[in-house]
């Protein structure tokens, strides 16, 4: 299953809100985590099973989609979002990635 | 603290081998897939293999099939990856991450919630 991210990259400032889109070659259900990584950083678990937010991150993140077209919405980006998000399909093996959104400082 | 450590990782030729160590501490292993995930310098994440909790059940990715083998002994709180035949395409950082696997009474997610900090391998002459 190919995972495609859009846009590849953005540049927002601090309180906008950022939408980023992951879309499935085919349905995947609601199989679908989202994840952070800062330079240098081990990714981050934000999302899982679509919209479940993980434990400890902070309420301004979310998560939604069926089938084949998901989003990650920030409501209001805060310094320490600038990063890079990937999602990840869970459904079939081999697992796979989408191919990363860098968000950026405008 | 729940934590993984990653260790082996290094300089190679390419044909070569090596086996990379992902070390668990504050948790108990036995109770968790586990997932190798690698990112060449630059680019983005590509998930590699995993294990189900008893060693019983494995998968990988196409790229890495009859050259790399995951592993694991619950009883030494460590899972390995051990790559054989490595190509200058397999030079990445590699992370080991454990899965926490929600359940919501109809379907398991995979939940990679702690990930350890990567051990880079490069393959090169």
């Amino acid at each position: 299953i190919q995972m495609t991210q859009s846009p590849s990259s953005l540049s927002a400032s601090v309180g906008d809100r950022v939408t980023i889109t992951c879309r499935a070659s085919q349905g995947i259900r609601n199989d679908l985590s989202w994840y952070q990584q800062k330079p240098g950083k081990a990714p981050k678990l934000l999302i899982y099973a679509t919209s479940i937010l993980q434990g400890g991150v902070p309420s301004r993140f979310s998560g939604s989609g069926s089938g084949t077209d998901f989003t990650l919405t920030v409501s209001s980006l805060q310094p320490e979002d600038f990063a890079t998000y990937y999602c990840l399909q869970d459904y079939l093996y081999p697992r796979t990635f989408g191919q990363g959104t860098r968000v950026e400082i405008k | 603290e729940v934590q993984l450590v990653e260790s082996g990782g290094g300089l190679v030729q390419p044909g070569g081998s090596l086996r990379l160590s992902c070390a668990a501490s504050g948790f108990t292993l036995g109770s968790h897939w586990m997932t190798w995930v690698r990112q060449v310098p630059g680019k983005g994440l590509e998930w590699v293999a995993n294990i189900r909790k008893d060693g019983t059940t494995i998968y990988y990715v196409d790229s890495v099939k009859g050259r790399f083998t995951i592993s694991r002994d619950n009883a030494r709180n460590s899972v390995y990856l051990q790559m054989n035949s490595l190509r200058a395409e397999d030079t990445a950082v590699y992370y080991c991450a454990r899965d926490a696997n929600y359940y919501d009474g109809s379907f398991y997610y995979d939940v990679f919630d702690v990930w350890g900090q990567g051990t880079m391998v490069t393959v090169s002459s």
